[in-house]
């Protein structure tokens, strides 16, 4: 079953509009990370945010995350056309050691229109 | 620097045939090295992963198989495809035993027909 939930499952917007999406997890974590996939392409890193971090920062990104509501946000401040994409949460449980595996939620497609 | 190749980028296959996709990893030594499967519209399914050469954990039992001859060599294969094998494959590293993102090819889209 799927460790991460994003929400929503899709959100359009204007440029220059804020967006937020939203993740769910079930179990202990490591950390959580953001991931951005244009489609078709492989997937990119934007943000890890450790399990002791509660707020995190990267240019246009926000990330916040609440351990005790097993939940965390992404905000893209100030959106683009190139934003456009689908956004991923993963987390590395606590109980996967040295092996790290991510298990990824179903994703978020951000449609930002000129 | 550190890259990941992943090759090809699109293969048509017929059922019953066989499968080999090959991810390397440069610039990095002994990383952790993953293969992911991703359906249409869908999140990453985690296949298999590996710490080290030869070291291989499955995910979910299937039709497939992963091996690492070397330190930075992944392959995923299988004898026979079966339909639904088809879906997006994507290779994967991250540092062992840091908080590091991971880093994916660029995907190879699998499609058995």
């Amino acid at each position: 079953s799927q460790q991460g939930e994003e929400d929503p499952q899709a959100l359009s917007i204007q440029e220059g509009e804020n967006a937020t999406m939203n993740c769910s997890y079930k179990t202990s974590i490591n950390n959580l990370q953001w991931y951005r996939q244009n489609s078709g392409r492989g997937l990119v890193h934007l943000i890890l945010i450790r399990s002791n971090e509660r707020e995190k920062h990267s240019g246009r990104l926000r990330v916040t995350l609440d351990t005790s509501k097993k939940s965390s946000s992404l905000l893209i401040t100030a959106s683009r056309a190139a934003d456009t994409a689908s956004y991923f949460c993963a987390t590395v449980l606590v109980s996967s050691g040295s092996a790290r595996q991510l298990t990824f939620g179903s994703g978020t497609q951000l449609t930002v229109l000129p | 620097s550190q890259t990941i190749h992943q090759w090809p980028a699109t293969l048509v296959q017929p059922v019953g045939s066989p499968l080999s996709l090959e991810c390397t990893v440069e610039g990095t030594s002994n990383p952790n090295l993953y293969w992911y499967r991703q359906a249409a519209g869908r999140g990453l399914q985690l296949l298999f992963y590996s710490v080290g050469i030869g070291q291989i954990s499955s995910e979910v039992p299937q039709n497939l198989s992963a091996s690492r001859p070397q330190d930075r060599q992944f392959i995923l294969s299988s004898k026979k495809l079966l339909l639904s094998d088809s879906g997006f494959y994507l290779c994967a590293w991250t540092d062992r035993g840091r908080n590091y993102g991971y880093t994916f090819g660029s995907g190879t889209r699998l499609t058995v027909v």
